[in-house]
């Protein structure tokens, strides 16, 4: 069965530069959702979009935006970046206002230096 | 706002069973979720609990208490690739919006 795809998974960006990271949720999911994981934390929701829409935000920092295309797939842009943006970033997807049981990409772990 | 509590750690030894217990408050209630993940993987879903009572997935079972606020997810019959993190999550918000709320997270070792 078809996962969530993620792009890259590995990312390493000095201070103040840009990263952009790319999520192809499964197919006919309507809705997608960006997380951030810390070092032994719990995954914290940064934001989510349901048929190309934005439809709820997290903790996202103004330094970042994201949005979703007409092909469903979703961009996170994270600009001025820091050293505490250094983490894994995942995106899920999920179907028909099942928020409760998404499924998650592999990650892209996102090193500042 | 929503907040979970869930023990930091529990370790079991093979073949066991364990339990690990979320306690939440929330403003509105929509259900329970549980995930599982490996050190450096994705969260996984397990098993989703709306109404009060056990949901028996495998070896896996969860359950549900609205009125205690409480649910719990058991593991049977432990085995060494069982050892992840296993954290429980809340949805806050409403209709086609809304997002999870997870707990910090039960980290299981599962020991020989």
């Amino acid at each position: 069965a078809a996962g969530v795809i993620q792009s890259p998974r590995h990312l390493i960006k000095e201070k103040r530069e840009t990263a952009t990271l790319k999520c192809y949720p499964i197919p006919r999911h309507d809705t997608v959702y960006w997380y951030q994981q810390g070092p032994g934390q719990d995954p914290q929701f940064l934001i989510s979009f349901y048929e190309k829409m934005q439809s709820d935000k997290g903790s996202i920092p103004d330094r970042f935006s994201a949005q979703q295309f007409s092909d469903y797939h979703s961009e996170l842009n994270m600009s001025s970046l820091e050293l505490g943006d250094s983490a894994l970033y995942f995106c899920a997807s999920s179907l028909g206002g099942r928020i409760y049981e998404q499924y998650f990409g592999p990650g892209t772990r996102l090193t500042v230096t | 706002g929503q907040s979970l509590e869930q023990p930091s750690e529990v370790t079991a030894v093979e073949g066991a069973i364990v339990q690990i217990n979320c306690t939440y408050q929330t403003s509105g209630f929509y259900g329970l979720s549980w995930y599982q993940q490996h050190d450096g993987g994705a969260p996984t879903f397990l098993s989703y609990n709306a109404l009060d009572g056990l949901e028996e997935t495998g070896r896996f079972s969860s359950f549900l208490s609205r009125s205690d606020s409480y649910g719990y997810l058991l593991l049977q019959e432990l085995q060494m690739k069982d050892s992840a993190s296993y954290f429980c999550a809340v949805r806050d918000g409403e209709g086609q919006g809304g997002k999870l709320i997870f707990g910090q997270g039960t980290e299981l070792s599962v020991k020989p």
